[in-house]
C-alpha cells in the first residue's frame, strides 16, 4: 500500500471560517509534508514533519497551522484565510527526512496524496 | 536560491511523435527526480537519477542526468494520449528540501 489519503477532496470556505485538512498514510513513514500548488505552478513546500516534530516551516503565515497527532496523521488547520490562499494543498510522506545525509532524496521517495482543492471566498 | 527551469513550458503534439523536455539549473544537484502529475492528482515519481551522465529507461521514456549534474532531460518516444500531463523535475536543495522545476505541460492528441 503506497497510498496517501487526503480529505476532503474539495473545500470552499469563507475568510472567517475555521477548517482542517487531513492526511493519512499507513506505510510506516516517519516524514510528512505539506505543499501548496497554485494553478499552473509547481508545488511549493510549506512544512516538514519528522518523527512527529516540526522540522521545517517555510515562513508560512500563521493562519496555516500544521499538526501531527501521530506518525500516520498530518493535519493542516486553516483560519482567517485570504482568497489568494486558494490552491491545491498536497500532502506527501517519505520514509525519513534526514537533512545532510548523502543521497537522502534518492533513498526517500516522497509519495503524494491527490490533494485538497481549496477555494477561499 | 536554487532554481530548476524547464523547457518548453507547454507542448502539444500528435500521437506517435517524439519529444524532449529539459530541466536546467546553474546549481549542482546530488540527484534529480522526474514526476508526472495528472489533473486532480498529486505528482507521481517516475525516476530518480543520481550519477552524472546516467541514462535510465522506463518503457518509452528515457531520462538523462547531465555530466555536471546541473541538468536533466526526459525523452518520450512515440507519445500516446496517456502521456498527457504535467511533467516536473525536482531536486533537493542545499537544505535537503525538495524543490520542483517550473513544469512542462504536455498534451498528446489522438
Amino acid at each position: 500500500d503506497t497510498e496517501v489519503t487526503q480529505t476532503p477532496k474539495h473545500l470552499v470556505m469563507g475568510m472567517t471560517n475555521k477548517k482542517s485538512l487531513k492526511c493519512e498514510q499507513h506505510m510506516g513513514h516517519r516524514a510528512m509534508y505539506w505543499y501548496k500548488q497554485k494553478a499552473k505552478k509547481p508545488p511549493e513546500l510549506m512544512f516538514v514533519y519528522s518523527y512527529e516534530k516540526l522540522s521545517i516551516n517555510e515562513s508560512v503565515p500563521s493562519r496555516f497551522s500544521p499538526e501531527c497527532p501521530n506518525s500516520s496523521l498530518l493535519n493542516l488547520h486553516l483560519h482567517a484565510l485570504q482568497p489568494e490562499d486558494s490552491a491545491l494543498y498536497l500532502c506527501a510522506s517519505s520514509q525519513e527526512f534526514i537533512p545532510g545525509s548523502l543521497s537522502w532524496l534518492a533513498k526517500n521517495i516522497q509519495y503524494f496524496g491527490a490533494g485538497t482543492r481549496l477555494s477561499v471566498l | 536560491t536554487q532554481l530548476l527551469e524547464q523547457s518548453p513550458q507547454f507542448l502539444s503534439i500528435q500521437e506517435g511523435e517524439n519529444l524532449t523536455v529539459y530541466c536546467n539549473s546553474s546549481s549542482v544537484f546530488s540527484s534529480l527526480q522526474w514526476y508526472r502529475q495528472e489533473p486532480g492528482e498529486g505528482p507521481v515519481l517516475l525516476v530518480t537519477v543520481v550519477t552524472g551522465g546516467e541514462v535510465k529507461k522506463l518503457k518509452r521514456l528515457t531520462f538523462q542526468f547531465g555530466d555536471a549534474r546541473k541538468d536533466s532531460s526526459l525523452h518520450i518516444t512515440a507519445a500516446q494520449p496517456g502521456d498527457t500531463g504535467l511533467y516536473l523535475c525536482a531536486g533537493a536543495d542545499n537544505t535537503d528540501k525538495l524543490i520542483f522545476g517550473t513544469g512542462t505541460r504536455l498534451q498528446v492528441f489522438p
